[in-house]
C-alpha cells in the first residue's frame, strides 16, 4: 500500500525567509503523481504544486518549488520569500495510477510564518 | 460554481444512531472521495469511487458504508456512530486523468457523544 509520511508537525518561517517542508513516501509503482496543498483556518483545501513522476524537471509555481528525487522517493516543498498569508497546513498527496486514481495524504506539517 | 458541496456543515450524534453525510459535486467528475481528518493523523481515506457503480475501501473504512449514487453522488453513511468517529469529515472529488487536481468540499464537522 501506498503511505506518505510528513515528519514535521510543524515547521517555523521568518517572513521574507525560505523554509523547506519534508515529505517521503512509499510505493512499487513508476508512475504516479505528487501534490502538495495548503489548508488555511477556512479548512479550503488549496493546490499548491503537483508533480509527475516521470518527469524528472522539478516543478515550480512563482514562490513555490519543490525537490523531487525519485530514487529517495522523497518529496519535498520550498517556500520562498515567505509571507503571513503562507501560515496554514500543508499536506503532501500521492496519487496513484494503478490503484484506481487512489489519492493518499500524509499528516501534514503546520507552517507559521513570524512577521 | 457550486464545486463540491457536502452537507450537513455540523451534527452532533449520540453513539449508536445512525446518519448519511452527503456529497454532490457539479464538475462531471469520475473520481470521487471521503476523507476524515483528525489533529496529527492528516487526511485518511475512508472510501473512494472511481467511476459510477464502483466504491473501494481506503485507509479506514470500518464502520463506515459509502453509496455511489450516480456520477454527481456520494453519501457516507455511519450505521452505528461510536466516539471514535467524532472528526472533520471531507469529500473530494477528480478528473480521472491522474494529474489533475482534486477539489474538495467545506467539511463536516461531526461530534459524537
Amino acid at each position: 500500500a501506498q503511505t506518505v509520511t510528513q515528519s514535521q508537525p510543524e515547521m517555523s518561517v521568518q517572513e521574507a525567509e525560505t523554509v523547506t517542508l519534508s515529505c517521503t513516501y512509499d510505493t512499487s509503482e513508476s508512475d504516479y503523481y505528487l501534490f502538495w496543498y495548503k489548508q488555511p483556518p477556512s479548512r479550503q483545501m488549496i493546490l499548491v504544486i503537483r508533480q509527475e513522476a516521470y518527469k524528472q524537471q522539478n516543478a515550480t509555481e512563482n514562490r513555490f518549488s519543490v525537490n523531487f528525487q525519485k530514487a529517495a522517493k522523497s518529496f519535498s516543498l520550498k517556500i520562498s520569500d515567505s509571507q503571513l498569508g503562507d501560515a496554514a497546513m500543508y499536506f503532501c498527496a500521492y496519487r496513484s495510477t494503478q490503484s484506481g486514481n487512489k489519492l493518499v495524504f500524509g499528516a501534514g506539517t503546520i507552517l507559521r510564518v513570524k512577521s | 460554481n457550486a464545486g463540491v458541496t457536502q452537507t450537513p456543515k455540523f451534527q452532533v450524534l449520540k453513539t449508536g444512531q445512525s446518519m448519511t453525510l452527503q456529497c454532490a459535486q457539479d464538475m462531471n467528475h469520475n473520481s470521487m472521495y471521503w476523507y476524515r481528518q483528525d489533529p496529527g493523523m492528516g487526511l485518511r481515506l475512508i472510501y473512494y469511487s472511481a467511476s459510477e457503480g464502483t466504491t473501494d475501501k481506503g485507509e479506514v473504512p470500518n464502520g463506515y458504508n459509502v453509496s455511489r449514487l450516480n456520477k454527481r453522488e456520494f453519501s457516507l453513511r455511519l450505521e452505528s456512530a461510536a466516539p471514535s468517529q467524532t472528526s472533520v469529515y471531507f469529500c473530494a472529488s477528480s478528473e480521472n486523468s491522474w494529474g489533475t487536481e482534486a477539489f474538495f468540499g467545506q467539511g463536516t464537522r461531526l461530534t459524537v457523544v
